[in-house]
């Protein structure tokens, strides 16, 4: 089976720009959850889609936004790009949201670098 | 929230020593706790996890011990090889009915040849 699989690996934006991360679940997973990860917060949790319903959101502001779609693929979504906004994006899968046996599986994560 | 902090920040050990690290949690509710390896360029790969109804959960050289009293879970590595070099995170779960994790800072392990 194939892992947690994200588009694209690197990028490098401006300041001001927006950015579309896409994040494709292992497959028959309906769950996907999106982190950032920096050195200073380490991984910090941005928000859940199950379902095409966001389940939980993190404390970012409404710059980050992101949505599911119904084969279970996310994308995440920044406007406005600041430059804290340079992180490792990852995304995880997991069969349901929450569920008594749900593992979450991350992906390779999308390195997003703002100038 | 749940707030889950990691002891120690770095470690290094010998190989074939065993290497132990500890996490506590702060939300009693939490009821389960994975723990995953981040080596570098990476994304986090789960080790293994445990749920509240059991203390001690061992897939071959590590295991992972849990004290719902105390509020605290443990990652053991025995027997550790070079190719465990890498930065270990703890994380716990606390709200029912969603994958919402909160991640410790992470370890970083060494082992020394």
């Amino acid at each position: 089976k194939a892992g947690v699989t994200q588009t694209p690996r690197y990028l490098i934006k401006t300041r001001g720009q927006q950015v579309t991360l896409s994040c494709s679940p292992i497959s028959g997973h309906r769950s996907v959850s999106w982190y950032q990860q920096t050195p200073g917060q380490g991984l910090q949790f941005l928000f859940e889609y199950f379902s095409e319903t966001q389940r939980n959101k993190g404390n970012f502001p409404g710059r980050f936004s992101g949505r599911q779609f119904s084969n279970s693929r996310s994308e995440m979504n920044v406007s406005t790009l600041e430059l804290g906004d340079s992180a490792l994006y990852l995304c995880a899968s997991s069969p349901t949201s929450g569920g008594a046996s749900d593992t979450q599986y991350f992906g390779p994560g999308t390195r997003l670098t703002v100038l | 929230g749940e707030n889950v902090e990691q002891h120690p920040s770095t470690l290094s050990v010998q190989e074939g020593d065993s290497a132990v690290i500890k996490c506590t949690y702060s939300d009693s509710a939490s009821n389960y706790f994975p723990w995953y390896k981040q080596e570098l360029g990476k994304g986090p790969q789960l080790i293994i996890d445990i749920r509240s109804n059991v203390g001690e959960k061992k897939d071959q050289r590590i295991a992972v011990t849990l004290n719902k009293t105390a509020k605290h879970f443990s990652l053991h590595i025995t027997e550790t090889q070079p190719e465990d070099s890498a930065v270990y995170f703890c994380a716990a779960r606390s709200l029912p009915g969603n994958n919402r994790l909160a991640f410790g800072k992470g370890n970083q392990v060494v082992v020394i040849p």
